[in-house]
């Protein structure tokens, strides 16, 4: 089946630390994004891809980093210069930038020890 | 600036029961795409509609319609005869036709529903 797979599905950071999240997709799709969902808000985004081997930032990328090295893969960095990093991170992608339909993973919830 | 509010932050109904929600969106775009997206407990949004601002015409999908008022910038969406399966947190959203990429998408802040048995 096509899909987005997120992994994992829940993680911990300790401080001080980085942690990567997964996001895979088989759809073939060129564009790739990242958003964060926070408690009561709608979803922000940190970053996208539009094509491989480049990417942009979104409205509140300080303290995330990406990488698309592979059309497929679009895995996001949380650094720990992110403060506030506790939140559910949606991964979506898109055929092309300029299609409005987004897939989206089941996401990741991103919790601080 | 774009701007979308859903200001039902949480709404309860019983099975079988009429529902809308409701999102009002500022733009200063004259042309621009609104959507209604589903977060089921499982986390992934699910895209249900998208409509064009030059075509105010309502539309129906099954127990499903949507109410577009460009005259009160309103895009508010309708369940009706509600299911337990309905419940989820409906987000809406609006891009700029112009925007050449989903860069230019705004969320609202989504309205939770649950449909009680």
């Amino acid at each position: 089946d096509g899909g987005i797979t997120q992994s994992p599905k829940y993680l911990f950071r300790k401080e001080g630390q980085n942690v990567t999240l997964s996001c895979e997709q088989n759809l073939n799709h060129d564009a790739m994004y990242w958003y964060r969902q926070d408690p009561g808000q709608g979803l922000r985004l940190i970053y996208y891809s539009q094509i491989v081997n480049d990417f942009q930032k979104g409205d509140i990328a300080e303290g995330y980093s990406v990488s698309r090295e592979k059309k497929e893969s679009f895995p996001l960095t949380v650094t720990s210069a992110q403060k506030n990093p506790t939140a559910f991170y949606l991964c979506a992608s898109s055929r092309a930038a300029t299609n409005e339909k987004l897939f989206f993973g089941s996401g990741t919830q991103l919790s601080v020890l | 600036a774009q701007k979308v509010t859903q200001a039902q932050t949480e709404i309860s109904v019983v099975e079988k029961e009429d529902v809308t929600l409701d999102c009002v969106y500022e733009t200063r775009d004259t042309t621009y795409y609104l959507f209604w997206y589903k977060q089921p407990p499982s986390g992934e949004l699910v895209f249900l509609i998208r409509r064009n601002s030059f075509d105010e015409q309502n539309e129906i999908s099954g127990r499903y319609s949507w109410n577009f008022q460009k005259s009160t910038s309103s895009f508010n969406f309708t369940i009706t005869a509600s299911q337990v399966v309905d419940s989820a947190v409906y987000f809406c959203a609006l891009r700029r036709i112009s925007s050449g990429s989903a860069r230019q998408l705004t969320f609202g802040s989504g309205t939770q529903l649950t449909v009680l048995p």
